[in-house]
């Protein structure tokens, strides 16, 4: 159980492109998704938090206009990269809860990862 | 600033042997506790969650917590060499309101020599 998938695995755009990406629960249902980014050789970066059917809670330092995040159902979020440049290649990769802070319940199941290219 | 601090190795041991994995964090009221394995190239895959003071085994897994000493670690015995990856040690903090985030350290590579 606790499966989640993320689509693309790969995409290498042109600058100036916008790309999508997509990240389901499969077999539970995600009250909370969260989009990680991961340069190579460091750790994970927190880039928002969305909660079904409101706005995404963004970091600080993360353009919420470039990196535009729905999470329509409780199944789905997407991430689409706006105008993208080189300096946004990166892996990123998606996480879900069925919960937004009930202990026991609070576990992150990450997807497999969506390796940008742009450029 | 809520921290979690790992040491970033790379810790090695040979094929048999216990590898430990040590992490301590930094906010006092944390209460969920996760260790992750992250293969090279690989989103993270999670082996352990933590709750409470003590052990919790799984398997060839323990995972030990200690929140007056805010230190909480991972025990691999029979270590394997296909153990060998990066660890991630992550504590669900509070970030405002109802709002949960994780907070990884950067994790300890290990190696597994066979």
């Amino acid at each position: 159980g606790a499966v989640v998938s993320q689509h693309p695995s790969r995409v290498i755009c042109k600058s100036g492109t916008s790309v999508k990406i997509e990240c389901r629960s499969l077999d539970f249902q995600a009250t909370t998704m969260f989009w990680y980014r991961q340069f190579p050789k460091q750790s994970l970066m927190l880039m928002a938090t969305s909660n079904e059917g409101s706005k995404a809670t963004y970091e600080q330092g993360v353009e919420k206009d470039k990196f535009l995040i729905n999470h329509a159902s409780l199944t789905l979020s997407t991430l689409t990269v706006t105008s993208a440049h080189p300096e946004d290649s990166s892996f990123y990769i998606c996480s879900a809860s069925a919960s937004g802070g009930i202990i026991g319940a609070d576990t992150q199941y990450f997807g497999p990862g969506t390796r940008l290219t742009v450029l | 600033q809520k921290e979690v601090e790992q040491n970033s190795g790379p810790l090695s041991v040979p094929e048999g042997a216990i590898a430990s994995l040590n992490c301590t964090y930094s906010d006092r009221v944390s209460q969920s506790f996760f260790w992750y394995r992250q293969y090279s190239g690989k989103s993270p895959e999670l082996i352990m969650s933590i709750y409470s003071n003590g052990d919790k085994e799984d398997g060839r897994f323990t995972a030990q917590l200690n929140k007056a000493s805010q230190y909480v670690s991972l025990l691999i015995r029979d270590s394997q060499p296909s153990d060998s990856a990066t660890y991630l040690c992550a504590v669900n903090m509070n970030s405002g309101g109802s709002n949960y985030k994780l907070t990884f350290g950067k994790g300890t590579l290990l190696t597994v020599n066979p």
